[in-house]
């Protein structure tokens, strides 16, 4: 299976200043028509997660474009432009590329 | 788009228990569905998948739960379902059934809270 490492667990911003989300997959996510099935998604405190980017850099409809998502080999990233109040939750990725689906630990992103 | 899980409930160990989620605005039948948990204070686990008619309504499951869980649909009546059989009590999470689009879940119901205990 392939493994999706986060980092850091938890991640205490400061408002208006950037974040970043790292997710390290066990071997590349790139499918063999090349597509890549890496997306983010966020979880407010008692909520449903909701989709923010998918296909590593895509970016839902309605998701403020202070999120965007990239990548570097099997190494992604989920950066926050300026964090706003309404960012902190848990924030997790999810590889779909090979079977089974897996999903990242998860990141705690709170205000300092 | 809507989806609206239910089902859950206290059940024993060794038990069964059968989810449903009731999907509204949008065309059920042309997506993939998948079945999502969370166990209490804990991250996320895919539990399994079903893809549409066209693709035969293939399924795949967790290595957890694969065995034990079906995933099913009725594409008359807009519906996914979650058989779960030989409950236990790493069992015990909130449910949520979600859309698939473009590779991953797009949209997410609220959850039905399943616990496993004696």
């Amino acid at each position: 299976d392939v493994v999706m490492t986060q980092s850091p667990l938890s991640l205490p911003v400061t408002l208006g200043q950037p974040a970043s989300i790292s997710c390290r997959s066990s071997q590349s996510l790139v499918r063999s028509d090349g597509s890549t099935f890496l997306s983010w998604f966020q979880q407010r405190p008692g909520q449903s997660p909701r989709r923010l980017i998918y296909k590593v850099s895509n970016r839902d409809s309605g998701v403020p474009d202070r999120f965007s998502g990239s990548a570097s080999g099997t190494e992604f990233t989920l950066t926050i432009n300026r964090v706003e109040a309404e960012d902190v939750g848990v924030y997790y990725c999810m590889q779909n590329s090979h079977w089974p689906l897996t999903i990242g630990g998860g990141t705690k992103v709170e205000i300092k | 788009v809507q989806l609206v899980e239910s089902g859950g409930g206290l059940v024993q160990p060794g038990g069964s228990l059968r989810l449903s989620c009731a999907a509204s605005g949008f065309t059920f039948s042309d997506h993939y569905m998948d079945w999502v948990r969370q166990a209490p204070g804990k991250g996320l686990e895919w539990v399994g998948r079903i893809r549409n008619k066209g693709d035969h309504y293939s399924t795949e499951y967790a290595a957890s739960v694969k065995g034990r869980f079906t995933v099913s649909r009725d594409d008359s009546e807009n519906l996914l379902f979650l058989q779960m059989n030989t409950l236990n009590s790493e069992d015990t999470a909130l449910y949520y059934c979600s859309r698939d689009k473009d590779g991953a879940a797009d949209y997410w119901g609220q959850g039905t809270l399943v616990t496993v205990s004696s």
